[in-house]
């Protein structure tokens, strides 16, 4: 991968409320998209992964999405906790590289 | 807890010098993966390592080296430091680091402050 853009850079939402943050890339190579989320002092822990072959995956109130035509996958947050303010990243690789091209974060506030 | 450990978690250091970074990867994680998390670059890629031998370079400096032991820790070597050098410096690994994509297990970093 080469590029990955990140929207918004901050976010703040009403605990309850959803949450969504965007990417977009430019490879179309790219083939597995995965979210971290990363707390203050901490290393980014991963909290769901897409691949190329899906376009939807979820796991409790947390989401994502692929379009692989326009190069943009999302990452949606729903009934949102303080516990989920951090900052997101999303990242991308392609075939035979296994390195991630991270896009630039996300810092989530969930007010209570 | 990922189960990735790095040391040391922090570093104070002065320019021209030359520092050791230090990760053992999970149990039974072949790949070795070095990042580099600074305020403007965001996190970028350096370099990966599978089961000893180098397999991708990325934006990594001349002035930066690494290597991947028999018992599969990692080390990153970073020298003739400058002010820049000053970030966070993650380690990640993954079962196999080839074929298909795997998720990348990130340890919680060294903080290297040059001054």
């Amino acid at each position: 991968g080469e590029n990955v853009e990140q929207h918004p850079s901050t976010l703040s939402v009403q605990e309850g409320d959803s949450a969504v943050i965007k990417c977009t890339y430019s490879d179309s190579a790219s083939n597995y998209f995965p979210w971290y989320k990363q707390e203050l002092g901490k290393g980014p822990q991963l909290i769901i992964d897409i691949r190329s072959n899906v376009g939807e995956k979820k796991d409790q109130r947390i989401a994502v999405t692929l379009n692989k035509t326009a190069k943009h996958f999302s990452l949606h947050i729903t009934e949102t906790q303080p516990e989920d303010s951090a900052v997101y990243f999303c990242a991308e690789s392609g075939a035979g590289s296994y390195q991630l091209t991270f896009g630039k974060g996300t810092k989530l506030s969930v007010i209570p | 807890d990922s189960g990735v450990t790095q040391t040391p978690k922090h570093l104070i250091t002065a320019t021209g010098q030359r520092v050791t970074l230090r990760c053992s990867p999970r149990s039974g994680d072949l790949s070795v993966y070095w990042y580099q998390q600074s305020l403007d670059q965001g996190l970028q890629f350096l370099i990966q390592y599978y089961n000893g031998e180098e397999r991708a370079k990325g934006n990594i400096l001349e002035r930066f080296s690494a290597q991947q032991f028999p018992d599969l820790h990692s080390e990153l070597n970073l020298s003739s430091l400058e002010l820049g050098d000053s970030a966070l410096y993650f380690c990640a690994s993954s079962v196999r680091g080839q074929g298909n994509q795997e998720t990348q297990y990130f340890g919680p970093g060294t903080r290297l402050l040059v001054l």
